[in-house]
């Protein structure tokens, strides 16, 4: 078993539509939790950064951590074909500080 | 300020040959990684700096891959030599504070083995 799975998609939706990714991870240990995205031929960035279980909302982006159930999610609110990216969940924590490992990541295009 | 520099951006070689990948983390980052994106996949670790250390490595295949990080800033990964499998983004990043996680990401560099 991997310790991050991802849905890789691909996910695909119209323009202001909400948008849901998930991943859930088995290490209980990992307590920083993280959203990255992927533009095609680019480096992955930063969108978003939790730490332990709750919300977080940065704009039209909210994250989502349930630590009972290993499970994290990112909601993106009136999508923008701007946001067609692949997305990454990324974890830490616990005996693998400042090693992130990370999910397969879920295409998503939003079309116009 | 500056970004996280890589270079080549392309590479295209037969297998046999050797490759290297060059990284200019930002300035002031003591932490940097090499992470290898297979197509469809997210990136995996290969090897992590605490400045001039190694401290992790344990996923770097070390029979053909090796990396140095000389003065703790450049580092540079070798491939020696290079297999098809190897096709691949390696993706250097560097990171100012390890416990979190937050890693900044060059653009990678994109190597494909004929």
């Amino acid at each position: 078993q991997k310790e991050v799975e991802q849905d890789p998609g691909p996910l695909s939706v119209p323009e202001g539509a909400i948008v849901s990714l998930n991943c859930t991870y088995s290490n209980s240990a990992f307590q920083y939790f993280m959203w990255y995205r992927q533009y095609s031929r680019k480096g992955p960035e930063l969108l978003m950064y939790t730490y332990s279980s709750g919300n977080k909302e940065d704009g039209r982006f909210t994250a989502q951590v349930d630590k009972s159930s290993k499970y994290i999610s990112l909601f993106i609110r009136d999508s923008q074909p701007s946001d067609s990216a692949t997305y990454l969940c990324a974890i830490t924590g616990g005996t693998s500080y400042g090693k992130l490992t990370f999910g397969q990541g879920t295409i998503l295009t939003v079309h116009p | 300020e500056a970004g996280v520099v890589q270079s080549p951006r392309y590479k295209i070689i037969e297998k046999k040959q050797p490759v290297a990948f060059w990284c200019n983390p930002i300035s002031g980052h003591n932490t940097l990684y090499w992470y290898l994106q297979n197509l469809g996949q997210g990136p995996e670790l290969l090897i992590r700096y605490e400045n001039e250390e190694a401290v992790d490595d344990s996923q770097l295949p070390k029979d053909r891959f090796s990396a140095e990080r000389l003065k703790g800033v450049d580092s540079t990964l070798k491939i020696q030599p290079a297999e098809l499998g190897d096709s691949a983004v390696y993706l250097c990043a560097s990171s100012q504070d390890m416990n979190t996680g937050e890693l900044f990401f060059g653009e990678g560099s994109r190597l494909t083995v004929l």
